[in-house]
């Protein structure tokens, strides 16, 4: 049972507007959320992270939205770049072991 | 930077052959994962580890093993490969300060035949 989801494997942008990745979570056990982004060819990097007692943060172009009472998380990127391009994970880490999981990606294509 | 190297970086092997992929750090960092991409599943957790010998469970733990005898080193292995274990497998580190970041590795793509 996937407790982590992504539910649009692809999202297309123009270059400059906003881009928007969800992520949806059935656990309450956690308490941190992350996002990561790959490239093809390369391990995941971190991006933005936010505790389970905040509801936003903000890290330049990239703001992490917490919506607990939805189990719900979104990464907005504003502006798009074309160099964001890329497949981006949300990630939960469960409070009291350290377990870390991800769900499915969603690829980004940000169009110049 | 944390410092994290995994070993080999490809391998191709046969069917029920043992396979063991090693993640080395330098950083004397707690928590240590392992974990598989697979197109359509994204990054799924195989086992991680919490301090030398502490191991548990992750996603897809089935046909994997782990061991963590020093704080540096968390080996993989695979008793009996098959080729549904083909995939990239990623190390992680549990970066300090608590909030859940982990740094990876770049990655060991291996192909069972």
């Amino acid at each position: 049972d996937q407790q982590v989801k992504q539910n649009s494997p692809s999202l297309s942008v123009q270059e400059g507007r906003i881009s928007i990745l969800n992520c949806d979570y059935t656990n309450s056990m956690f308490d941190y959320f992350l996002w990561y982004k790959k490239y093809p060819a390369e391990g995941p990097t971190f991006l933005i992270s936010i505790s389970s007692i905040k509801d936003k943060n903000e890290d330049g172009r990239f703001t992490v939205f917490l919506n607990k009472s939805a189990k719900h998380l979104s990464l907005h990127i504003v502006p798009s770049q074309p160099g964001d391009s890329a497949v981006y994970f949300c990630g939960v880490r469960w409070s009291n072991t350290g377990k870390l999981i991800f769900g499915q990606g969603t690829t980004l294509q940000v169009k110049p | 930077d944390a410092g994290i190297t995994q070993s080999p970086r490809h391998k191709v092997t046969e069917t029920g052959t043992p396979v063991t992929l090693r993640c080395h750090q330098t950083e004397n960092h707690r928590y240590m994962y392992w974990y598989r991409q697979d197109p359509g599943h994204g990054l799924r957790l195989i086992h991680y580890s919490y301090g030398v010998k502490d191991t548990d469970k992750g996603e897809v733990s089935d046909g994997y093993s782990v061991s963590r005898s020093k704080t540096e080193d968390f080996l993989l292995t695979l008793e009996s490969a098959t080729s549904s274990q083909t995939s990239v497998y990623f190390c992680a580190i549990g970066l300090a300060g608590d909030t859940g970041e982990l740094f990876f590795g770049e990655g060991s793509r291996l192909t069972v035949l």
